[in-house]
């Protein structure tokens, strides 16, 4: 089935580790997004790529980093940074912007 | 900047009730898109609706319908005699068509359907 798959769903990290999610998807999307959800928070941007070997800053990249080395693939890293990056992470992806993004099921961070 | 306001921050409503989401969003941009996606317990979002500034006319989808005005910049949701199934945060967004390639997600309205 196509779709977008993150990895893993649930994820611990101990403070001053960097920690990677991975987002996988088989639907031919050249633009990927990565957004977090923090409680009573809308989404926001973290980074988001519109082709292989490109990616841009979204409102809230500081402690994190991508790289899109395949169409398919757009992993986030999670730095040591980043001082509170106990949230909800969603991966999406879309044909080209401005059309609707198709979201994975989320990788919840906890820190401890 | 583009900004989208969800007011309501929490409904609840008996089944079978219609129930309204209200949207209203702020753009300096003529070309824009507006979307609505439905948050279930799970976590994953999906999609409901896309509309362009161009396309005024009102969407009806089953039980869903959107009603989109320029005048009040509003992108109003109402489901129609709801279901449990339904209980979900529903995000409003807004994406312009130049210079800004990203969704703006409002904070989100939390649906609960009571049996």
């Amino acid at each position: 089935d196509g779709g977008i798959t993150q990895s893993p769903k649930y994820l611990f990290r101990k403070e001053g580790q960097n920690v990677t999610l991975s987002c996988e998807q088989n639907l031919n999307h050249d633009a990927m997004y990565w957004y977090r959800q923090d409680p009573g928070q809308g989404l926001r941007l973290i980074y988001y790529s519109q082709i292989v070997n490109d990616f841009q800053k979204g409102d809230i990249a500081e402690g994190y980093s991508v790289s899109r080395e395949k169409k398919e693939s757009f992993p986030l890293t999670v730095t040591s940074a980043q001082k509170n990056p106990t949230a909800f992470y969603l991966c999406a992806s879309s044909i080209y912007v401005n059309t609707e993004a198709f979201f994975g099921q989320g990788t919840r961070l906890t820190v401890v | 900047a583009q900004k989208v306001t969800q007011a309501q921050t929490e409904i609840s409503v008996v089944e079978k009730e219609d129930v309204t989401l209200d949207c209203v969003y702020e753009t300096r941009d003529t070309t824009y898109y507006l979307f609505w996606y439905k948050q279930p317990p799970s976590g994953e979002l999906v999609f409901l609706i896309r509309r362009n500034s161009f396309d005024e006319q009102n969407e009806i989808s089953g039980r869903y319908s959107w009603n989109f005005q320029k005048s009040t910049s509003s992108f109003n949701f109402t489901i129609t005699a709801s279901q449990v199934v339904d209980s979900a945060v529903y995000f409003c967004a807004l994406s312009e068509r130049f210079g800004n390639e990203k969704l703006t997600f409002g904070t989100g309205t939390r649906l609960t359907i009571i049996p």
